[in-house]
Order: structure tokens, then sequence, then C-alpha cells
């Protein structure tokens, strides 16, 4: 079964400053996506950036870029400048391709940012 | 543009009542999906839908049931509610496969005590 692992439940960082949130997964297919997710305090889910496994160049969408490593199965995403609007629960998601389009989520990261 | 409507937002149910859950989008997506959200767990998939009277089972499905009839709604039906249930509930739907995302509403919290 496919699983995807958020080891770090908090994390903090200052305003401007950098930080990385770590996301594993497990699976044996070679065709599938990644995703992060953001859930501010209002419940509502962002789409943050998106990655196709099959593409080697690292996605970026502003101040967010994801480090992606297909051997390692890891898939971290990067925040640079951090703002007071960037604290909520990150989730990493994974989805194989093809027929089966369910999109299987990690545990969250819930990340402060410190003014 | 309304996206991905859930109603209703909140709820409290006693143990054994029945309720379903509406979720409605105006995008039209062929892919729907129900989630559960709980503390520590993130999100997991109750059942989802690949097209207009479709329904498949996702990781707990248990204890609830699907249908989609017509291709803009998902109902997300709890026949007999337990305590294990209360939990925020989200709809997502997305319009094609693989790198399409999900779109999300608001989502629902259910109090069953």
């Amino acid at each position: 079964a496919q699983t995807v692992t958020q080891s770090q439940p908090e994390m903090s960082v200052q305003e401007a400053e950098t930080v990385t949130l770590s996301c594993t997964y497990d699976t044996s297919e070679s065709d599938y996506y990644l995703f992060w997710y953001k859930q501010p305090p209002s419940r509502q889910m962002i789409l943050v950036i998106r990655q196709e496994a099959y593409k080697q160049q690292n996605a970026t969408e502003n101040r967010f870029s994801v480090n992606f490593q297909k051997a390692a199965k890891s898939f971290s995403l990067k925040i640079s400048d951090s703002q007071l609007g960037d604290a909520a629960m990150y989730f990493c998601a994974y989805r194989i391709g093809g027929a089966t389009n369910k999109l299987i989520f990690g545990t969250g990261t819930l990340l402060a940012v410190q003014p | 543009n309304a996206g991905v409507t859930q109603t209703p937002k909140f709820r409290v149910l006693k143990t054994g009542q029945s309720m379903t859950l509406l979720c409605a989008q105006d995008m039209n997506h062929e892919y729907m999906y129900w989630y559960r959200q709980d503390p520590g767990m993130g999100l997991r998939l109750i059942h989802y839908s690949v097209g207009e009277g479709t329904t498949a089972k996702g990781e707990v499905p248990d204890g609830y049931n699907v249908s989609r009839l017509k291709k803009q709604n998902f109902l997300l039906g709890l026949e007999s509610a337990a305590p294990s249930q209360t939990s925020v509930y989200f709809c997502a739907s997305s319009y094609g496969r693989d790198n399409s995302p999900l779109h999300f509403g608001n989502g629902t919290r259910l109090t069953v005590t």
C-alpha cells in the first residue's frame, strides 16, 4: 500500500527566514504525482505546489519550491522569506497515475511563523 | 463561481441517528471524493467517484455510504452514527487524473454524542 509520511508534526520559523518541511512516500509505481496543500485556520485546503514524478526539474511557485529526490522517495517543501500568512497546517499528498486517481495524504506539519 | 459547496457546515448527532452530507460542485468535474480529517491522522479517503453513477471505497469506508446520481452532486450518508465518526468531513472534486489538483469544500464539522 502507498503511504505518505510527514515526520515533523510541528515546525517554527522566524518571519523572513527559510524553512523546509519533510515528506517521504512509499511506492513501487513509476508514474505518480506529488502535491503540497496548505490548510490555514480557516480550514480551507489550498494547493501550494505539485510535481510530476517523470520530471527531473524541481517545481517552484514564487516563494515555494520543492526538493524532489525520486530515488530516495523524498518530496520536501521549502518556503523562502516566510510570512505571517504562511502559518498553517501543510499536507503532503501522493497520487498514482492512471484510473485509480486517489490522492493519499500525510498526517500534516503545523507551521508557526514567529514575528 | 461557487466551486465546491458542502452542506451543512456543522451538525450534532446522537448515537444511532442518521444523516446525509451533501456536496455540490459547479465545475463539471468528473471525479469527486469524501475525506475525513482527524487530529494527528491527516485526511483519510472514505469513498470516491470517477463519474456519474459510479462509486468506490477508499481507505476508511466502513459505516458510510455514498451516491452519485448526478454528476454535480456527491452524497455521503451515515446510517447509524457512532462517536468514532466525530470528525471534520471534506468533499473535493477534480477535473481529471494525474496532476489535476483537488478542489475542496470548506468542510463539515460533525459531532456524534
